[in-house]
């Protein structure tokens, strides 16, 4: 069963907007964490943001933040403002540990391509 | 600045070759994975490593090893290419559970 869940392959935006992408997850684990990561045309993998799962507040960090819904296993990316820069390929990833084992790991969904229209 | 570094951008290996794919981080991290990403499917984990000589499983570790002889060196082994193992291969690692982790710049693997 998948354990990261992005319904979304691509979408489209006009500039300014704001744009929610969404994620969701399942775990048995009561610990676990919660990350997004931009992929623009380079390739590279940027790190945006990251969410405990005891964290009580939702992550911010500038223009973006983690809508963390603990409840219904969701943890969507909200980017306000959206800029020309903001084009990429979006991943939601997820870090829990594993069975029997003091090892965590982390996994990936399949992404969201987002396209900022000017 | 942290830094995890790929042995090669790009390979081009033909079918049946044993290929090494090398990754080496300068953080002191203990946490290692080796993911593939194709179109579609985002990145999936084919092993990591949690210490020196610790490896486990990831969820495609099908016609691949590794090797982690030294915390910053890990790699990742095919052992008879096949033409479906053509792809781009992500390293990275991280410090610990609570924090992200970061990725070299990728290689692309063909296998002709």
């Amino acid at each position: 069963a998948q354990k990261i869940t992005q319904t979304q392959p691509g979408m489209f935006v006009q500039e300014k907007e704001a744009v929610t992408l969404d994620c969701t997850y399942d775990t048995s684990d009561q610990s676990y964490g919660l990350f997004w990561y931009k992929q623009p045309s380079s390739g590279e993998m940027i790190f945006l943001i990251y969410q405990g799962s005891y964290d009580e507040q939702n992550a911010t960090e500038g223009r973006y933040s983690l809508n963390f819904q603990k409840a219904r296993k969701s943890a969507n990316l909200v980017i306000s403002a959206s800029q020309l820069g903001d084009s990429a390929m979006y991943f939601c990833a997820m870090r829990e540990g594993v069975e029997y084992s003091s090892a965590s790991k982390i996994i990936f969904g399949s992404g969201t391509r987002l396209s900022i229209r000017p | 600045d942290v830094k995890v570094t790929q042995s090669s951008r790009y390979l081009v290996k033909r079918t049946g070759e044993k290929v090494f794919l090398e990754c080496v981080q300068d953080m002191d991290h203990e946490n290692m994975f080796w993911y593939r990403q194709d179109p579609g499917l985002g990145l999936r984990l084919i092993y990591f490593s949690y210490d020196v000589k610790m490896k486990e499983k990831g969820d495609i570790p099908e016609g691949y090893s590794v090797s982690r002889e030294k915390k910053e060196r890990f790699s990742l082994i095919l052992e008879s290419a096949s033409t479906n193992q053509t792809s781009m291969y992500l390293c990275a690692s991280s410090r610990d559970r609570n924090t992200e982790a970061f990725f070299g710049q990728g290689t692309r693997l063909t296998v002709v």
